[in-house]
C-alpha cells in the first residue's frame, strides 16, 4: 500500500462548480500536507500547506486535514478554466523527503 | 515568492553523450535540493536528496553512477546524466526545500535521447 493513495480522475466539472479534491494517507507520522498544481509541462507549483489537523483557506482554496480519518482534501470554490490541471498531494515527516500521491487531473469547462 | 530555476529547459542529446541539467534557488538558500523523475501521466518519482557539500542520497533502484549529483552551493545543484540512452528520456524536475517541509519546484527539464 502507498502512503498516500489519490484518485487520478480525470474529474471534470463545469465553470463554477465546487471541486472536492481527495487523498488518504496511511502514515501517521506526517505532520505536513501540501497540495501542489501541476500544469501539462511544468514543474509542480506550491499551492498550500496545513500542519496537523484542521482548514487552511486562501481565496478559492481550502485544504482540510482529518488526522482521525487520514483524509486531506482541496476545496475549490467557483473553479475557473485556468484551475484545470492536475493536482498533487503530499505528506510530509521531519527528516524524510515529501511522500507524494498520483495526482488527480481536474478539467473545468467554460 | 520563493522561484526555483532549471536549465535547460529542454534538450535533445545523442545516445553516449552526457548531460547536465542546473537547478537553482533564486531567492532563498535551499537547505535541501531534491531531484525527481517523471514519465508522461505518472506521478513524480525520487530519485535522490542532496545536502550542500554532502554526498547525494540516492533512492533504491537509482543509480548513482549513471546520474551525478552536485550540490556545490545552497543555491545551486546540477544532475548530470552519464551515457545517456532513449529510456532515460523523461521530465526531470528539481525542488528546492527552503524549511524542511516547504519544497519549491523548478519548472523541468525535458530530456530526449535519440
Amino acid at each position: 500500500q502507498k502512503e498516500v493513495e489519490q484518485d487520478p480522475g480525470p474529474l471534470s466539472v463545469p465553470e463554477g462548480a465546487i471541486v472536492s479534491l481527495n487523498c488518504t494517507y496511511s502514515n501517521s507520522a506526517f505532520q505536513y500536507f501540501m497540495w501542489y498544481r501541476q500544469y501539462s509541462r511544468k514543474g509542480p507549483e506550491l499551492l498550500m500547506y496545513t500542519y496537523s489537523s484542521g482548514n487552511k483557506e486562501d481565496g478559492r482554496f481550502t485544504a482540510q486535514v482529518d488526522k482521525s480519518s487520514k483524509y486531506i482534501s482541496l476545496f475549490i470554490r467557483d473553479s475557473q478554466p485556468s484551475d484545470s490541471a492536475t493536482y498533487l498531494c503530499a505528506g510530509y515527516q521531519a527528516g524524510t523527503a515529501l511522500i507524494f500521491g498520483k495526482g488527480t487531473t481536474l478539467s473545468v469547462s467554460s | 515568492g520563493a522561484v526555483v530555476s532549471q536549465h535547460p529547459s529542454r534538450v535533445i542529446c545523442k545516445s553516449g553523450t552526457s548531460v547536465k541539467i542546473e537547478c537553482r534557488s533564486l531567492d532563498f538558500q535551499a537547505t535541501t535540493m531534491f531531484w525527481y523523475r517523471q514519465f508522461p501521466k505518472q506521478s513524480l518519482m525520487l530519485m535522490a536528496t542532496s545536502n550542500e557539500g554532502s554526498k547525494a542520497t540516492y533512492e533504491q533502484g537509482v543509480e548513482k553512477d549513471k546520474f551525478l549529483i552536485n550540490h556545490a552551493s545552497l543555491t545551486l545543484s546540477t544532475l548530470t546524466v552519464t551515457s545517456a540512452h532513449p529510456e532515460d528520456s523523461s521530465f526531470y524536475i528539481c525542488s528546492a526545500a527552503r524549511d524542511s517541509y516547504e519544497q519549491y519546484f523548478g519548472p523541468g527539464t525535458r530530456l530526449t535521447v535519440t
